[in-house]
C-alpha cells in the first residue's frame, strides 16, 4: 500500500546543531508540504514542494530549509536548532491541495 | 487576529450524544473548507470536505458552511468512543489550507 512515512519519530538534540527530518511518500504525488504543530498554534506551514526543484516558503520558514531532488523525498533542515523549534513536525503529500495525506510526525527536542 | 479561529476545548460528552464543532474566520475569500481529524500521536486525516455554503453529510458527521456569518461547523450525531479526538478545521482560498487550532473531543462510555 501507498504510504507517507517520517523519520525519526522521536529526536533529541542540542541547540546551534544542525537536524534533518526525513519524509518519504510512495504515492508518486507531487505536492509535499511541511508543517510544525504547536499548541495554540495548531498546524502551520513551513515549506512546501510542488515539483522536483521547487521549493516554496511558507508561514513559518525562517531557520528551515527543504530541498526536492525526486518526487518521493522533502526532507526538513533545521540550520541551526533552536528552543523554540521543539515542536512536532508533520509532512504531508497530495496531488491536489485539500486532501492532504499526513505523516505520523516526528517529535523533535531541542535542549 | 488569527484568520481561523477555533475554540480548544476539551469537549467531553456521554456516548451518544450529537457534537458541535465550529470555526470561525475573518477572510472572506475562502471557498474551500475541510475538517481534519487527529488521533493522539497520529498525523491529521481529511473527514469532510465542503465547497461555498451549504450543507454535506456523511454518515453520523454533517458539515455545513455559512459564509455569510465566515461560520463552519461539524456535527456528529451518536457520538461514540471512538470519535475521541483533535478536529481541526481548514480552509483554502489559494493554493495553501489555513488550520485551526483544533478542537479535543473526548466522548466517554
Amino acid at each position: 500500500d501507498a504510504e507517507i512515512t517520517q523519520s525519526p519519530r522521536h529526536k533529541i538534540t542540542e541547540t546551534g546543531r544542525q537536524v534533518t527530518l526525513a519524509c518519504h511518500q510512495t504515492w508518486n504525488h507531487n505536492n509535499m508540504f511541511w508543517y510544525r504543530q504547536d499548541l495554540g498554534h495548531g498546524l502551520r506551514l513551513i515549506h512546501y514542494s510542488y515539483g522536483v526543484q521547487d521549493t516554496n516558503k511558507g508561514e513559518v520558514s525562517d531557520g528551515y530549509s527543504v530541498s526536492r531532488s525526486n518526487t518521493e523525498d522533502l526532507p526538513l533542515t533545521l540550520e541551526s536548532a533552536a528552543s523554540s523549534q521543539t515542536s512536532v513536525y508533520f509532512c504531508a503529500s497530495t496531488d491536489d491541495t485539500d486532501t492532504q495525506y499526513f505523516g505520523p510526525g516526528t517529535r523533535l527536542t531541542v535542549l | 487576529q488569527k484568520e481561523v479561529e477555533q475554540d480548544p476545548g476539551p469537549l467531553s460528552v456521554p456516548e451518544g450524544a450529537i457534537v458541535s464543532l465550529n470555526c470561525t474566520y475573518s477572510n472572506s475569500a475562502f471557498q474551500y473548507f475541510m475538517w481534519y481529524r487527529q488521533y493522539s500521536r497520529k498525523g491529521p486525516e481529511l473527514l469532510m470536505y465542503t465547497y461555498s455554503s451549504g450543507n454535506k453529510e456523511d454518515g453520523r458527521f454533517t458539515a455545513q458552511v455559512d459564509k455569510s456569518s465566515k461560520y463552519i461547523s461539524l456535527f456528529i450525531r451518536d457520538s461514540q468512543p471512538s470519535d475521541s479526538a483533535t478536529y481541526l478545521c481548514a480552509m483554502r482560498n489559494t493554493d495553501k489550507l489555513i488550520f485551526g487550532t483544533g478542537t479535543r473531543l473526548q466522548v466517554f462510555p
